[in-house]
């Protein structure tokens, strides 16, 4: 059974600087990862994938893998209070492409 | 391009009543999934459907809910009966093909059980 675990925060960032998200993964043959954003009742929308490690930017995102330490984070530049959301962290559950995702992240961008 | 398409928005039932959910994905899309979002968790996967086959329904539970996916185009969810616990938002989603392939999510239902 995959897990993934991510601290569920509260995390509070002041505006303009860099938030930084954390998760990790139980099966150390999880090949893909997954970054969801969700706003408060609304539904998760895809903003980072992220397969080989290293990091892969996008704007103001960052995703960074490190599969000998099973552990993908997001870090977001210049943080606006849009950013204001749960981030969800997934990986695929193995086999199919279901996704198994972790509790969520709640992100609070002070202005 | 039209989203993933979600009614009813908002149900409110008693226990042991049932309640369906419809879902419409994206035109072309071949993939479609349920999930169960309960407050303050993540999604969890309750069945994926490739065309109109079942794909993965390991974590449906089967006594109570059933899904299916008609000609391969839109699906419904089915709980008989409803339980407490069973109160959550369901979220359908769709992508083209693979893991890969980006999930787009519908707005969800969310049910209340009394």
């Amino acid at each position: 059974q995959k897990e993934v675990e991510q601290n569920s925060g509260p995390l509070s960032v002041p505006e303009g600087a860099i938030a930084s998200l954390n998760c990790t993964y139980s099966d150390r043959g999880s090949q893909s990862f997954f970054w969801y954003r969700q706003y408060s009742g609304k539904s998760p929308e895809l903003i980072m994938f992220i397969y080989s490690n290293g990091d892969k930017e996008d704007g103001r995102f960052t995703a960074q893998l490190n599969k000998a330490s099973q552990y993908v984070s997001l870090l977001i530049r210049d943080s606006q209070p849009s950013d204001s959301a749960t981030y969800l962290c997934a990986v695929p559950r193995g086999g199919a492409d279901g996704l198994t995702f972790g509790k969520g992240t709640h992100l609070i961008i002070q202005p | 391009e039209a989203g993933v398409a979600q009614s009813p928005r908002y149900k409110i039932i008693e226990k042991r009543q049932s309640v369906a959910f419809w879902c419409n994905p994206i035109s072309g899309h071949a993939t479609l999934y349920w999930y169960q979002q309960i407050l303050g968790q993540g999604p969890k996967l309750l069945i994926q459907f490739q065309n109109n086959g079942v794909v993965d329904d390991s974590q449906l539970p089967k006594d109570r809910f059933s899904a299916e996916r008609l000609k391969g185009v839109d699906s419904t969810l089915k709980i008989q009966p409803a339980k407490l616990e069973d109160s959550a938002v369901y979220l359908c989603a769709s992508s083209l093909r693979r893991v890969t392939d980006t999930q787009y999510f519908g707005p969800g239902t969310r049910l209340t059980v009394l």
